[in-house]
């Protein structure tokens, strides 16, 4: 089975733009996972989608949203970004909240 | 929702000393989940416990649950340079890893 694929690896924003990073789940999985992770605040939850609905939400502002497609393919989209953006994104699928999950690589954003 | 605390945050052992993490709970955990995460990698799935006083065990890795099922530890015996990255523990519903515990391992 291929792995947790996420697009693009790495990222280049100014402040103020708008950014939207793709994960791909391993065949069969429904749910996906957010996170950001900094060297400061370790790994912090994002959202979590299952079946085109967002399940669970972590505490982040509005600017952070995102979708799940039928597919379970989702999308993670940051608007107005501020500099304390810049982090590693990472993604997560599972086959449902019990199971273990699987992360992607990760998308490396820098906000300018 | 429900926090799991890891401690140390930081731990620096020679090679070949042991190596203990721990996470605790206020509240009884359904599960822990624990994951390592190298420098530069994501972090990847290494055992799930349920059970109350669970114990496995993976090569030099010792996991274990605690009896009442709010407390958890990962024990790895004389460690190696390959046990260097981050360990997390996390409840599988949710969704919080928190800062982990940095391995550091001195040749």
């Amino acid at each position: 089975k291929a792995g947790v694929t996420q697009t693009p690896r790495y990222l280049i924003k100014t402040r103020g733009q708008q950014v939207t990073l793709s994960c791909s789940p391993i065949s069969g999985h429904r749910s996906v996972s957010w996170y950001q992770q900094t060297p400061g605040q370790g790994l912090q939850f994002l959202f979590e989608y299952f079946s085109e609905t967002q399940r669970n939400k972590g505490n982040f502002p509005g600017r952070f949203s995102g979708r799940q497609f039928s597919n379970s393919r989702s999308e993670m989209n940051v608007s107005t970004l501020e500099l304390g953006d810049s982090a590693l994104y990472l993604c997560a699928s599972s086959s449902g909240l019990v199971y273990e999950q699987y992360f992607g690589p990760g998308t490396r954003l820098t906000v300018t | 929702g429900q926090q799991v605390m890891q401690i140390p945050q930081y731990q620096h052992v020679q090679e070949g000393e042991d190596f203990t993490t721990y996470c605790n709970s206020s509240t009884t955990l359904s599960n822990i989940q624990w994951y390592k995460q190298r420098p530069g990698g994501h972090p990847v799935f290494l055992i799930q416990l349920v059970k109350s006083g669970e114990v496995k065990k993976q090569k030099r890795l010792t996991f274990q649950f605690g009896e009442a099922k709010k407390n958890s530890s990962l024990h790895i015996t004389a460690t190696q340079t390959t046990d260097v990255g981050t360990y997390f523990c996390v409840e599988s519903n949710q969704f919080y890893f928190g800062t982990g515990t940095s391995l550091t391992v001195i040749p």
